[in-house]
């Protein structure tokens, strides 16, 4: 069954500085997802990554994709407070179910 | 006119009760699911319905059961709740087939057990 890693999985970072979320899964998956979670708060879905080489980007948010490397990052450029929250990434079973890392606790210091 | 909405936002109860959480999406979505997060945040898919039809479901007691009248409502009736059922429900909805399968949450219904 698919395995999906985060790491870190607690980040404390100065504003104005950069960061990468790394998320590793364990077997093929068809399509990668980052979600936000605001403390207390439901997931709000951010991107979501279809294929090989797939980049989005959103503000200072960006998320790629390397299905051959099973790795897809989410790297924050010039971090805000704003942006703390609990990061998520997922991938998709074979059998279409949604498997999450256990996500990365991300505090940004003003 | 909220997409996915749940009820109630917060349920506290004893142990040895039964309770029910009801979801409602207005997407007009055929999928919708039912996730459990616990204390340390983790998330686990519970159960999925495409269409009324249950497609998906996890390892979960079976004192968890869920019903889907439509497709646009998805509830999870709990019996006999246990210490270990207090987490966030959170209740999902999606588009299947070849489309992103991009999931819209509701804003979850957090349940204690005491």
């Amino acid at each position: 069954e698919l395995k999906v890693e985060q790491n870190p999985l607690f980040l404390s970072m100065q504003e104005g500085k950069n960061y990468t979320i790394y998320c590793n899964y364990s077997t093929t998956s068809d399509r990668l997802y980052w979600y936000r979670q605001d403390p207390g708060k439901s997931l709000e879905s951010l991107f979501v990554l279809l294929s090989n080489g797939a980049v989005k980007q959103e503000g200072r948010l960006m998320a790629s994709l390397d299905t051959k490397a099973r790795l897809s990052t989410l790297h924050i450029t010039a971090a805000v407070h704003d942006l703390s929250a609990t990061y998520f990434c997922a991938g998709m079973n074979r059998d279409d179910k949604i498997i999450f890392g256990k996500g990365t606790r991300l505090h940004i210091l003003p | 006119d909220t997409a996915v909405s749940q009820t109630p936002k917060y349920l506290v109860t004893q142990m040895g009760n039964d309770k029910s959480i009801k979801c409602e999406q207005n997407l007009g979505h055929d999928t919708m699911y039912w996730y459990k997060q616990d204390s340390k945040k983790f998330l686990k898919i519970m159960f999925s319905y495409n269409n009324k039809e249950l497609i998906i479901n996890e390892t979960v007691p079976n004192r968890f059961s869920p019903k889907s009248p439509d497709k646009a409502h998805l509830n999870l009736h709990i019996n006999s709740l246990e210490l270990g059922d207090s987490a966030v429900y959170f209740c999902a909805s999606s588009l299947p087939g070849l489309l992103s399968y991009e999931q819209y949450f509701g804003p979850g219904t957090r349940l204690t057990v005491t």
